[in-house]
Parts: C-alpha cells; structure tokens; sequence
C-alpha cells in the first residue's frame, strides 16, 4: 500500500489567510496526487488533479504543487466558504489510498 | 450533465449480504477510460476506496475486501452494483459511487452517498 500522511490534521484560520496544507507519500508518486474538499454532510469534491491541475469550476485561490513524494495545497485567501475538510489521494496505484484528512476550522 | 445516485438497504445485519446499485446519466461505461466504483467513509473517519469496474470488464478491489467484493456493471442500463458477503459492523460507512476518467485519473464525479449500517 502507499500511505499518504497529511499535516496538520486540523488548523484553525481566518477568513483572508493564507492556508498551506501538505501530503506526503511513502513512494514517489510520479504526479499521480489529486486534492478533494468535503463539508459536512456532503460528498467530497474534486478540487485538484495531477498535482496542480485545478477542476473546472474551482475557484483560483486554490493552488497545489509539489513532485516526488511531497505535495502541498495552498488557499491564497481563505473564504467563508472553504472551512471544511480537504484529503490527498493518490492514483498512482490501482489501489487508490487517501490521507487522513485536514479540518480547516474558524479561528 | 453527469449523475450518479446510490440505492440500496440502510441497514445490514452482520454476516448478510450488502448489495449497492449506482444508477448514473451523462456518459457511457463504454467509453474508453472510464471506470465507475465505489469509496466509502466510516461515521467521522477519512475516505477509503473501495474498488472500481472498468469500461473493458477490468475490475480492481481494496486488498482488504478480496475474497467479498464484488463490481459488476450494466452498461445499457447505466449501472453498476456493489456486492458485499458477510459484512461486519465495521463495514458501517457512507458509501458513495463516483466516476473516473483516464483524464483526470481522480474521481471527478460523485453521488450524494448512502449511509449502510450494519448491526443486528
């Protein structure tokens, strides 16, 4: 299996910050590193793919980055809307693995 | 516009068979690249794939549910079913069908989830 670890796990912020959340992986993942946003009783949604590719639809403060086994997703200025939980999964493998999960809360 | 939607039981006692239909609308589990499964989501936990079927009758399977998963896909009804033996209270998750293309290989399409608890 490639275990995806994401830090922090939760972070408190305020809205017009700027929020970095990383992912690491156990092996390079050549690319293959996608981000999803989920609120609270809802599905997640596809954020970022291919580690920089952002979703039609997805507003431009959101930004990832990152090669190897180390990849960050950025939020250049944190609205209301964008408290929620985000997870990296990698496709890389057929058998997908995602990260823990980082809780982005209202400081 | 592209849809997908679960259906099935809500609650499973342990040692039954679970069986999840997702019915979707928009594409075609024909096209090349495409594949429809499933990923699920245990009460406050993180995101867990469970498996996917491909348009070529390829299937691939969380390691941990080999042996009682299985994907099977109608591609002129527009769906594909997820079957689960022997489930234990463990299993308890929201279940949610998604869809992926080669491009972007990510799940770019989900359906709003179905909550199956297993408990006697």
């Amino acid at each position: 299996d490639i275990q995806m670890t994401q830090s922090p796990s939760s972070l408190s912020a305020s809205v017009g910050d700027r929020v970095t959340i990383t992912c690491r992986a156990s092996q390079s993942l050549s690319g293959y590193l996608n981000w999803y946003q989920q609120t609270p009783g809802e599905a997640p949604k596809l954020l970022i793919h291919a580690t920089s590719t952002l979703q039609s639809g997805v507003p431009s403060r959101f930004s990832g980055s990152g090669s190897g086994r180390e990849f960050t997703l950025t939020i250049s200025s944190l609205q209301r809307e964008d408290f929620a939980t985000y997870y990296c999964q990698q496709s890389y493998s057929t058998y997908w693995t995602f990260g823990q999960g980082t809780k982005v809360e209202l400081e | 516009q592209i849809t997908l939607k679960e259906s099935g039981p809500t609650l499973v006692k342990p040692t039954q068979t679970l069986t999840l239909t997702c019915t979707f609308s928009g594409f075609s589990l024909g096209t090349n690249g495409v594949a429809v499964g499933w990923i699920r989501q245990p009460p406050g936990k993180a995101l867990e794939w469970v498996g996917f079927i491909y348009w070529d009758d390829d299937e691939s399977y969380r390691p941990s549910l080999k042996g009682r998963l299985t994907i099977t896909k109608d591609t002129s009804k527009h769906q594909v079913v997820l079957t689960l033996t022997n489930v234990d209270p463990v299993d308890t998750a929201t279940y949610y069908c998604v869809r992926r293309d080669r491009i972007p290989a990510a799940a770019d399409y989900w359906g709003q989830g179905i909550l199956v608890t297993v408990s006697s």
